[in-house]
């Protein structure tokens, strides 16, 4: 079975600080991974994924995360933090399981990121 | 740019109710999805579904659940009679073909009393 692990449910940086929200993972075949951003009332938007490819994703808003898989880690960062970078954080994970069973997203817990001034 | 569209946006109703929440998924795609998020926890895994059929789901989906596709564009989840722990953002995601990745809706917000 396949699970995901978000260390830290709250994590808080400065502005133009260094962000690292963490995100381990669970699975017995090679996995695609994934980063959603969810701000205030509003749905999950795609920050970026990797698909076995590039073990260094970069995605949009300046995030980029790297594929570990002898840490089995996908850790998301981002050099500066822009306080519009505020709102909640899910790593998630698939994997083929080919045929009609495709593409069902484990989530983590979330962490959310506060920005501060 | 095209989006994953879901009505209505908040939804209160009684328990014991029936209640419809629609999604509108990108058109060319191919795999429909349901999750829901109880507040404060994570996103759960509901329900997949391709060629007009469940594909997948989760120990959640009983059968008080249960999802169609009515038209080319419309894609539903109906719960027969909704429990206070039915409470929760629904979310319905699409996907393209062999592409990994999911568009998210905005979400029907149901609040059952």
């Amino acid at each position: 079975a396949q699970s995901v692990t978000q260390l830290g449910s709250h994590v808080s940086v400065s502005e133009g600080a260094l962000v690292l929200l963490r995100c381990n993972y669970s699975s017995s075949v090679p996995p695609y991974l994934f980063w959603y951003v969810q701000y205030p009332n509003q749905g999950l938007q795609l920050l970026l994924k990797y698909t076995s490819a590039a073990t260094l994703v970069k995605g949009i808003n300046g995030f980029e995360a790297e594929f570990k898989k002898s840490e089995t880690s996908f850790h998301l960062t981002k050099p500066s933090a822009h306080m519009s970078d505020a709102a909640e954080y899910f790593c998630a994970v698939t994997f083929n399981a080919g045929g009609t069973s495709y593409g069902k997203l484990t989530f983590g817990q979330g962490t959310i990121l506060t920005v501060h001034p | 740019e095209p989006e994953v569209t879901q009505t209505p946006s908040h939804q209160v109703t009684q328990m014991g109710q029936e209640v419809i929440l629609r999604c509108v998924p990108i058109s060319n795609h191919l795999y429909f999805y349901w999750y829901r998020q109880i507040l404060g926890q994570k996103v759960e895994f509901l329900v997949s579904f391709y060629n007009n059929e469940i594909s997948e789901k989760s120990e959640i989906f009983d059968d008080q659940f249960s999802v169609e596709r009515p038209d080319g564009s419309n894609f539903t989840l109906k719960i027969r009679s909704t429990k206070l722990e039915d409470s929760a953002m629904y979310f319905c995601a699409s996907m393209g073909l062999a592409d990994y990745e999911q568009y998210f809706g905005p979400g029907t917000r149901l609040t059952v009393t």
